[in-house]
Order: C-alpha cells, then structure tokens, then sequence
C-alpha cells in the first residue's frame, strides 16, 4: 500500500506571495492533519480534515488555510508568506476508526523556503 | 492541556550499547503514546504505540517502550544500538482530551548521535 504523499517536495517563494501544498492520504485513510516543523517551535499542530471539514484547528494566522477534496486528498494554502512561515510541513493520514484515529502516519513532507 | 517532555535534547552512545530515551507526558485522561523517529530531510516514522492493556510494546527495528502511568512516562529502549539508529526521536501524545479530532502533541525531540 502507497505511503502518504505530499508534493512539491521543496518550494522555494518571495516574501508577500502565497503558496499551495498537496497531500494525498493512504488508500482508505480519510483523516488528513498538517504540522509545521521548524528549529525553534518543533512540530506545531495546522489543522485536521475529516470528511470535507475541518474538524480542529492549532493556533496560526488566518494566511494558514487548507482543505480537503471527496477523495480525501488535502491541501494546505499559506498567503503572503513571511521569512518566519520557512519549515518544513508534514502531512499525516489515519483511519477514522475509535483509537486507532490517533495513529497517524506521515508524509516526507514540503520544505518551503521563503526569501 | 496535554504536553510531552523530552528532557535529554541530544544523546550521544557507542554503537553496540544499550538505550533509554525519556518521555514524560502530562494528560488527564488515558493518553495513547507514541515513538516517532526523523531522519535527516525526511518525514516521521512510526515507531510504536500504546493505546491500552500490556504496558511493555514492543515496535519497529527492535525498539520498545514502556508506560508507566505512576511516573507519567513512556521511555523508549533499545538494547544494542546500530549506526543506522542515529536519527531524531519524538514523543507524541493524543486522546479524546486534545481538543477533538485526532491531534498529536508532540515533545521537542532527541538527537541521538551513534559513535562507531
């Protein structure tokens, strides 16, 4: 069974544009979450998509948006970026089942550089 | 709120020697616990898990954990550590207390550093 995968690998953007993240969940997963990686803060909880709906959300600007298609695929969109949104963001699909929910299994992940 | 604490930032052990890995968690209901572990550039993988009954897990590449809900803890342990082992390790935490839907939280992680 394919892992989860994210895309574009590497990003490189300009202070001010935006820019677009995808990720397709393993078959049959239909949770998808997004964490924000980086030197100083750690892994930073994005949000969480079940079914078409965010169902929780971490403590980020509005810039921080994403959404989830019928096929459980996910995108995350970040708006006038800044030096500071530079990470590496990881995307995560589980079961929607009880417990096992919370197992989650990771993509490689999108390194976005912002210059 | 939950929170996990990873006190040892960086490890550094001989190739062949055994490992600990502290994880402390503050939850305040049954957590489910996890090992992660990141190679360089790359994603996380993981390791093992707990979600309920036997407190000793045994998981991938011959790790395992214990949880101790007395001390709050989960360590993850190795008995004879390989050069491949090098990497970091992160604690994460999550349960119905995380604000619904299926959060992580995660510690700050551990380098382990694996001398030859």
């Amino acid at each position: 069974k394919a892992g989860v995968t994210q895309t574009p690998r590497y990003l490189i953007k300009t202070r001010g544009q935006q820019v677009t993240l995808s990720c397709s969940p393993i078959s049959g997963h239909r949770s998808v979450s997004w964490y924000q990686q980086t030197p100083g803060q750690g892994l930073q909880f994005l949000f969480e998509y079940f079914s078409e709906t965010q169902r929780n959300k971490g403590n980020f600007p509005g810039r921080f948006s994403g959404r989830q298609f019928s096929n459980s695929r996910s995108e995350m969109n970040v708006s006038t970026l800044e030096l500071g949104d530079s990470a590496l963001y990881l995307c995560a699909s589980s079961l929607e089942a009880g417990f096992l929910s919370y197992e989650q299994y990771f993509g490689p992940g999108t390194r976005l550089t912002v210059t | 709120a939950q929170s996990v604490t990873q006190p040892d930032i960086h490890i550094t052990v001989s190739e062949g020697a055994s490992l600990e890995l502290r994880c402390n968690y503050s939850y305040g209901a049954t957590p489910y616990l996890f090992w992660y572990v990141q190679s360089p550039g790359q994603g996380l993988q993981l390791l093992l898990k707990y979600f309920s009954g036997d407190t000793l897990v045994q998981g991938i590449k011959g790790f395992e954990a214990e949880f101790k809900r007395s001390q709050s803890s989960f360590n993850l342990r190795k008995p004879s550590v390989h050069w491949s082992d090098a990497a970091e390790y992160f604690c994460a935490v999550g349960g119905v207390l995380t604000g619904g839907g299926n959060k992580l939280t995660f510690g700050t992680g551990t380098q382990l550093k694996v001398e030859l």
